[in-house]
């Protein structure tokens, strides 16, 4: 059973630092997800990781994925209050055979705060 | 972009009373549409999978009979919570993919129920 754990669950920032967000992962995969929600909104997609290694920049954030290590990292530059918000990794189940059942897994959720 | 678009986006009923929501892929045809519900403060939990044309395959714990879920068509696919309760109470979300395409999340149903 596929299981994904972020952390930290709760991150309270100061305006202008910088900090990580980390999701593990239990098995083999190689397409993994984050998203962006905001209170009592559905989730805004931020990230799509495909392949080992892969890294993708939007803004102030930064998602990596390092398959072999099953961990995904979403790193904020200068946080600013905007970035306010939950963020969710997903992993997607593969079989021995790389194909894609299609079902994604989420992580616990982090919800990030940042104040002045 | 592709599109989802769920509706209603808030219903509040009785208990006892079954409630319909709907999930449409509005630019590309959807082989596989996914429901999940959020619970306050919680992540989300997949509840089912559904294909076009074939039955839902559920998730270990998710009732059949009381959520029923419906895919006739490459753009509609339908959750129909029957005789909800209190405990149903809840944002349920759906999203659609194509064969090409990551899952893409229509805007979510909280469900209040009374």
């Amino acid at each position: 059973e596929l299981k994904v754990e972020q952390n930290p669950l709760f991150l309270s920032m100061q305006e202008g630092k910088n900090y990580t967000i980390y999701c593990n992962y239990s098995t083999t995969s190689d397409r993994l997800y984050w998203y962006r929600q905001d209170p009592g909104k559905s989730l805004e997609s931020l990230f799509v990781l495909l392949s080992n290694g892969a890294v993708k920049q939007e803004g102030r954030l930064m998602a990596s994925l390092d398959t072999k290590a099953r961990l995904s990292t979403l790193h904020i530059t200068a946080a600013v209050h905007d970035l306010s918000a939950t963020y969710f990794c997903a992993v997607e189940g593969v079989n021995a055979g790389g194909t894609s059942y299609g079902k994604l897994t989420f992580g616990q959720g982090t919800i990030l705060t940042v104040h002045p | 972009g592709a599109v989802v678009s769920q509706h209603p986006s808030w219903v509040i009923c009785k208990s006892g009373t079954s409630v319909k929501i709907e999930c449409r892929s509005l630019d590309f045809q959807a082989t596989t549409m996914f429901w999940y519900r959020q619970f306050p403060k919680q992540s989300l939990m997949l509840m089912a999978t559904s294909n076009e044309g074939s039955k839902a395959t559920y998730e270990q714990g998710v009732e059949k009979d009381k959520f029923l879920i419906n895919h006739a068509s490459l753009t509609l696919s339908t959750l129909t919570v029957t005789s909800a309760h209190p405990e149903d109470s809840s944002f349920y979300i759906c999203s659609a993919r194509d064969l090409r395409q990551p899952q893409h999340f229509g805007d979510g149903t909280r469900l209040s129920i009374l």
